[in-house]
């Protein structure tokens, strides 16, 4: 079992619409969680960052994370066409580097 | 601001032929990274160094050597390239290893 599952996709989804993504995580210690972007032939790009647990907000996107159930999502609200990317969560405990899931493949079509 | 800067964006190499990929950046971080990603595979790292002086093995060394020459710069080589080893390269910073990482645009390699 990986330490970091998170579903490929893709998922296609509507302009408009409320975009769930979300990571499940075996390891306990995990402190640091963060959401990349990923356009294609494009490196990650560091979206949401967020430390233990709760929610946190910028623009249409939100971040959560529920560590009493290992899981942590991404909202994306009022979705559009240039959302489409790849999303890979990453998260990391006090010590230690990331460990970064496979990465969700979204496509919001007009 | 540039950022994390790899040389070059594509190369094409033979089965046999070396290699370095070249990595900098400007952001004074500590820690610097190298990925592999293949479809299907997600980020797989290559190898790591914490700090300068320091570089330890990721979850794919086999093939690969690195250099932290500096604290900017952070290059890997390949020493007789096997077409297994086709594949986007990126290397990452971060302030230490528990911070977010900034990625640089990748290298684009394929052996023949």
């Amino acid at each position: 079992q990986k330490e970091v599952e998170q579903d490929p996709g893709p998922l296609s989804v509507p302009e408009g619409a409320i975009v769930s993504l979300n990571c499940t995580y075996s390891n306990s210690a995990f402190q640091y969680f963060m959401w990349y972007r990923q356009y294609s032939r494009k490196g990650p790009e560091l979206l949401m960052y967020t430390y233990s647990s709760g929610n946190k907000e910028d623009g249409r996107f939100t971040a959560q994370v529920d560590k009493s159930s290992k899981y942590i999502s991404l909202f994306i609200r009022d979705s559009q066409p240039s959302d489409s990317a790849t999303y890979l969560c990453a998260m990391s405990g006090n010590t230690d580097k990331l460990i970064f899931g496979t990465g969700t493949r979204l496509q919001v079509f007009p | 601001n540039a950022g994390v800067t790899q040389t070059p964006k594509f190369q094409v190499l033979k089965t046999g032929q070396s290699m370095t990929l070249q990595c900098a950046q400007d952001m004074n971080h500590n820690s610097m990274y190298w990925y592999r990603q293949d479809p299907g595979m997600g980020l797989r790292l290559i190898y790591y160094s914490a700090s300068e002086g320091t570089t330890d093995k990721g979850e794919v060394p086999n093939g690969y050597n690195v250099s932290r020459l500096n604290k900017r710069e952070f290059s890997l080589r390949l020493e007789s390239a096997a077409p297994s080893q086709t594949s986007v390269y990126f290397c990452a910073s971060s302030e230490v290893l528990v911070q977010p990482q900034h990625f640089g645009d990748g290298t684009r390699l394929s052996i023949l």
